[in-house]
């Protein structure tokens, strides 16, 4: 079955320790990107990839980190989470063209005390 | 300023009751305009990708139209299993890597039995 899937579906941590959300896919696709989604405010972007060892930022990247090594996965890492970047977050990819769809991972829900 | 609106934010449907969703936009050279669906707690489930005005999209209860500067999502006698949040995107031809897409706040539909 093709999907995006994200690990862990749910994570509370503390203020100041690393973690890292993975992101993997199995539709041979080379566009990744890392969203969050918080109340009022909609789906922003914080990183995508264009293909493995290519990412850029989006519109918030501050306090988050990618790498992409490997076409598949995307992860996202957080190197001292705040309690501002409690928020549920989405991988998405596609394959890379002008027409082609984004699809959504189902969500990891994070919480920083 | 919002390049995406959507209107209403909240929608309350008797079963049957026929309506539409309006999303707007403010980019020009549109790269696509898309609609997903979104249920509480789970990733965007997408639905339809509109790339000129004029052209439409029909899946079951639902048909997706676009014009210069807005489509509109038509939901026919709809059913309580379409309740959810329908969010409406762009790809913005200067977003990020021309693969960014811009999202709205989404509509939130609630469809009474």
């Amino acid at each position: 079955e093709a999907q995006v899937t994200q690990n862990p579906r749910y994570l509370i941590t503390v203020t100041g320790k690393k973690l890292t959300v993975t992101c993997s896919q199995n539709m041979n696709h080379e566009y990744m990107s890392w969203y969050r989604q918080d109340p009022g405010l909609g789906l922003r972007q914080i990183y995508y990839s264009m293909n493995v060892e290519v990412t850029d930022k989006g519109d918030v990247p501050e306090g988050y980190k990618v790498s992409r090594k490997e076409k598949r996965n995307f992860p996202l890492i957080l190197e001292s989470p705040s309690p501002n970047q409690t928020s549920l977050y989405f991988c998405a990819s596609s394959f890379q063209g002008a027409r082609e769809t984004q699809y959504f991972g189902p969500g990891t829900r994070l919480l920083v005390l | 300023e919002d390049q995406v609106t959507q209107s209403p934010e909240a929608l309350r449907l008797q079963e049957g009751e026929s309506s539409s969703l309006n999303c707007s936009y403010t980019v020009s050279g549109l790269r696509g305009l898309f609609w997903y669906r979104q249920d509480p707690g789970k990733g965007p489930e997408f639905l339809f990708t509109l790339y000129s005005a004029g052209e439409e999209k029909e899946k079951e209860r639902l048909k997706a139209t676009l014009t210069k500067k807005e489509s509109f999502l038509h939901i026919t006698a709809p059913k309580p299993e379409d309740s959810a949040t329908y969010l409406c995107a762009v790809r913005d031809p200067s977003g990020a890597g021309s693969y960014q897409l811009t999202f709205g706040k989404g509509t939130k539909l609630s469809v009474i039995p």
